[in-house]
């Protein structure tokens, strides 16, 4: 059964603090992994598609990065407006064309 | 740039109501879904369409069915509505010509009291 599991799930950290958020996978024969952002209250905002292992993709202070099992959200220098939900979600053959497997997110805050 | 709007941000029904939600995307996406979102239990698919007058069951049906008239417009229908309900609705939308990534509308926050 495809999978994904996000961890940790709730993160904090002070500004200017980097880390990373990690999304584990099982899928056989991946199409796709997503990442999203999440503010309370509104729906997700895509933030990168990610298609085979080695693969990287940046925007601004983020960068996703993916193996054959994981793949993990760096966030270089965070600052307060980086505070949200990050979702990672995939797709793959045994869920369906049009299906994608979502995970229940990591909750980010930044102090200032 | 793509826009999924929901016809509401917030609304309030009682118990047994019929309830519409409508969807509509201006990017000529073929595919569109319905999510629902509950604190620890992530997104889970109610339905969704890869075209017009097509519809298949996702994870959770029973309780919603929808409607698919126009490419740009997708209704979901919760034919009497129940406590358990209660949550936030997702509408997205995704093409293959654009790799599938999915946009999402804002949500619309139902209370069935």
């Amino acid at each position: 059964e495809d999978q994904v599991t996000q961890s940790p799930e709730a993160l904090r950290l002070q500004e200017g603090e980097s880390s990373s958020l990690n999304c584990s996978y099982t899928v056989s024969g991946l199409r796709g992994l997503f990442w999203y952002r999440q503010d309370p209250g509104k729906g997700p905002e895509f933030l990168f598609t990610l298609y085979s292992a080695g693969e990287e993709k940046e925007k601004e202070r983020l960068k996703a990065t993916l193996t054959k099992k994981e793949s993990f959200l760096h966030i270089t220098a965070p600052k307060p407006e980086d505070s949200a939900t990050y979702l990672c979600a995939v797709r793959g053959p045994t869920s369906g064309t049009y299906k994608y497997i979502f995970g229940t997110g990591t909750r980010l805050k930044v102090l200032a | 740039d793509v826009k999924v709007t929901q016809s509401s941000r917030y609304l309030v029904k009682r118990t047994g109501e019929k309830v519409f939600l409508e969807c509509v995307q201006d990017m000529d996406h073929e595919n569109m879904f319905w999510y629902r979102q509950d604190p620890g239990l992530g997104l889970r698919l109610i339905y969704f369409s890869y075209d017009v007058k097509m519809k298949e069951k996702g994870d959770i049906p029973e309780g919603y069915s929808v409607s698919r008239e126009k490419k740009e417009r997708f209704s979901l229908i919760l034919e009497s509505a129940s406590t358990n309900q209660t949550s936030m609705y997702l509408c997205a939308s995704s093409s293959r010509r654009s790799s599938y990534e999915q946009y999402f509308g804002p949500g619309t926050r139902l209370t069935v009291t």
